[in-house]
């Protein structure tokens, strides 16, 4: 799998849209890019991902540069309950492997 | 969506004592599930993965004796670490791949042991 860069730490005023970037200069033409958050104490959970292409759901947007190699999740209107650590990870999508985590970013939005 | 779930969400034991986890996938089969361990502000760390019917494999670093894997049933994986000390202590997640494509993961709820 592809290494990614990720700042350690955001903050994010509630109500704005928070931006998390992420590099992934040597990503693979196959490769993904998944997006999962932890919430302190939680196991993470499943927010985005994409390959190639812009995408939205009702949680977030991402987008991917037009090389691949980095790309920024999006949070419209980030809440409290949005405070957590965001992970960005990139794997092939044809098997069902392990994948290893990255550092993160620590994203604290602040009332 | 997939459900994955995690049993006990806590647990304190004595140093010693040995410790089972729970993680069951509760709406699909998984030939694989995952262990990760993570300790205070770090990162999820791979422990190792779970095959059905066969044996886990172990990431470098991680003492197969210590922490033993069972996968003996698709919707059943369980982690017991044996003879638990102090610095065992961790936060242990479970996940599980998607059954199809593009896979990502469904991860289990965490089990915070605290060994005394």
């Amino acid at each position: 799998d592809a290494k990614t860069t990720q700042p350690p730490s955001m903050d994010c005023a509630e109500g704005r849209a928070a931006n998390l970037p992420c590099n992934h200069s040597t990503i693979s033409g196959n490769e993904y890019v998944y997006w999962y958050r932890q919430i302190h104490s939680q196991g993470p959970q499943y927010i985005i991902h994409g390959l190639k292409n812009n995408e939205t759901n009702e949680m977030a947007s991402l987008i991917i540069t037009e090389d691949r190699k980095s790309s920024t999740l999006i949070l419209p209107h980030a809440t409290l309950r949005d405070t957590a650590v965001y992970y960005c990870i990139v794997r092939v999508a044809t098997n069902a492997g392990k994948s290893t985590f990255g550092d993160g970013t620590t994203l604290t939005v602040k009332p | 969506g997939a459900v994955v779930s995690q049993h006990p969400s806590w647990v304190i034991c004595k140093s010693g004592t040995s410790v089972k986890i729970e993680c069951r996938s509760l709406d699909f089969q998984a030939t694989t599930m995952f262990w990760y361990r993570q300790f205070p502000k770090q990162s999820l760390m791979l422990m190792a993965t779970s095959n059905e019917g066969s044996k886990a494999t172990y990431e470098q670093g991680v003492e197969k004796d210590k922490f033993l894997i069972n996968h003996a049933s698709l919707t059943l994986s369980t982690l017991t670490v044996t003879s638990a000390h102090p610095e065992d202590s961790s936060f242990y997640i479970c996940s599980v791949p998607a059954t199809g494509q593009p896979y990502g993961y469904t991860f289990g709820s965490g089990t915070r042991l605290t060994v005394v």
